[in-house]
């Protein structure tokens, strides 16, 4: 089945600064990849997303990139600030039955 | 819209009971809807996909008889915990997908904090 695999599990950078998150998936018949934003005991918020008949997409701060040679996408943040802290999962969408199969998290900590 | 809702937000349970917890898809049809759980500071893991008037699939590794799941309607799935252990106590999430779109995106609940003593 597929699996994803996301890295690093924790993050720290300066507010203002760029944080990159990195995962790859196992299957190549996954055509969906969101990412999603956590806050402790809530529930994940879709923060971007991206198909597989696109390379990147951008969403002010926010930016996804797709290589499906590869088989690697990456969320960037830019000119990060306090509230971007929170617990950061990609996922990646298996083409038959539509669900939704996560990475392990990202915790980013934005140092004011 | 596509608003998601969970009840009970949190519950607290005697080992060996058993839970229902409802996911409600409020304003939009759902023949499908998922279960995940999520242990504290780990990811979310699928346990199986609800499918309205079938029965439920599950992921490997996941009790069918210990995790009950009915989806007797376009805008509700539940899951029911049976003889629940402290094993069991953990962060429960359902997300729906739209029927009839042909977009990918799923919406999430809220969640439902479980806790067995």
């Amino acid at each position: 089945g597929e699996n994803v695999e996301q890295h690093p599990s924790t993050l720290s950078v300066q507010e203002g600064d760029s944080a990159v998150i990195k995962c790859t998936y196992s299957d190549s018949a996954s055509n969906y990849f969101p990412w999603y934003k956590q806050e402790l005991g809530k529930r994940p918020q879709l923060i971007i997303d991206i198909r597989s008949n696109v390379g990147e997409k951008k969403d002010q701060r926010i930016a996804v990139t797709l290589n499906k040679t590869a088989k690697h996408f990456s969320l960037h943040i830019t000119e990060t600030q306090p509230e971007d802290s929170a617990v950061y999962f990609c996922a990646a969408r298996l083409n038959q039955g539509g669900k939704l199969i996560f990475g392990q998290g990202t915790e980013l900590s934005v140092k004011p | 819209g596509a608003v998601v809702s969970q009840h009970p937000s949190w519950v607290i349970c005697k080992s060996g009971t058993s839970v229902k917890i409802e996911c409600r898809s409020l304003d939009f049809q759902a023949t499908t809807m998922f279960w995940y759980r999520q242990f504290p500071k780990q990811s979310l893991m699928l346990m199986a996909t609800s499918n309205e008037g079938s029965k439920a699939t599950y992921e490997q590794g996941v009790e069918k008889d210990k995790f009950l799941i009915n989806h007797a309607s376009l805008t509700l799935s539940t899951l029911t915990v049976t003889s629940a252990h402290p094993e069991d106590s953990s962060f429960y999430i359902c997300s729906a997908r739209p029927t009839g779109t042909s977009g990918p995106q799923q919406y999430f609940g809220p969640g439902t904090r479980l806790t067995v003593t």
